[in-house]
């Protein structure tokens, strides 16, 4: 299909990883994305990773992807109250046609 | 460096009016792209310019549109109103060349 799914809604304990899940539709995307948007504010770019890449870590984010199942995930470490937001991957699949998912709602309980 | 700036930051009108939002992209980037952002969905593709020119477009109707200027803010018109158009506008760049999008705040448009 056209979408890119994500689940809704993630809840987790301040201090634990928190892993984020989505699922892609275009083998041929050449970069994958996620985006942090915090309450009434715009999407801040947090990271993203090339095409043919299985891993990247930036401090506590770590990002992996499995281009044969089409699945792109974002492990936070050590989840903090700050962490709390909407989480957004997003696709590109050429010619700026970049697609977003629905959004994982994170919430960290203190 | 200054990131991407959008105003108004809000926005009231009521149906069948006008409403015209504005874009500043990050200095040196020549592509701005347009997002629908309704409440409790995604982001929608509006419209995507580059150089000037209108490069690509979302699934909206014509009464959605804008343009480019020659230092490459942008506008996004939306003409008739309605209320289902009440939604969180986002506006991103990217410099030529690349596909990485940097986000503004957004402007919340309401209407009544």
């Amino acid at each position: 299909g056209e979408d890119v799914e994500q689940s809704l809604f993630l809840s987790v304990r301040e201090g634990d990883s928190s892993v984020i899940n989505c699922t892609y539709t275009d083998s041929s995307s050449t970069y994958l994305y996620w985006y942090k948007q915090e309450p009434g504010a715009g999407l801040q770019l947090l990271t993203y990773i090339f095409s043919n890449m299985d891993m990247k870590q930036d401090q506590r984010l770590t990002v992996l992807l499995n281009k044969k199942d089409k699945h792109l995930s974002l492990r936070i470490a050590d989840t903090q109250t700050g962490d709390s937001a909407i989480y957004f991957c997003a696709e590109n699949r050429g010619y700026q046609k970049v697609t977003f998912g629905t959004g994982t709602k994170l919430q960290v309980i203190p | 460096e200054a990131g991407v700036t959008q105003s108004p930051t809000h926005l009231i009108k009521t149906r069948g009016q006008q409403a015209t939002l504005r874009c500043s992209p990050i200095s040196g980037h020549t592509s701005v792209y347009w997002y629908q952002q309704a409440l409790g969905l995604g982001l929608q593709f509006l419209l995507w310019y580059d150089e000037g020119e209108e490069r690509n477009r979302g699934n909206f109707p014509p009464r959605f549109s804008g343009r480019q200027f020659p230092n490459y803010s942008s506008e996004l018109n939306v003409n008739a109103l309605e209320l289902e158009d009440s939604a969180l506008y986002l506006c991103a760049s990217s410099p030529s060349g690349t596909d990485t999008q940097y986000f503004g705040p957004g402007t919340r448009l309401t209407v009544l």
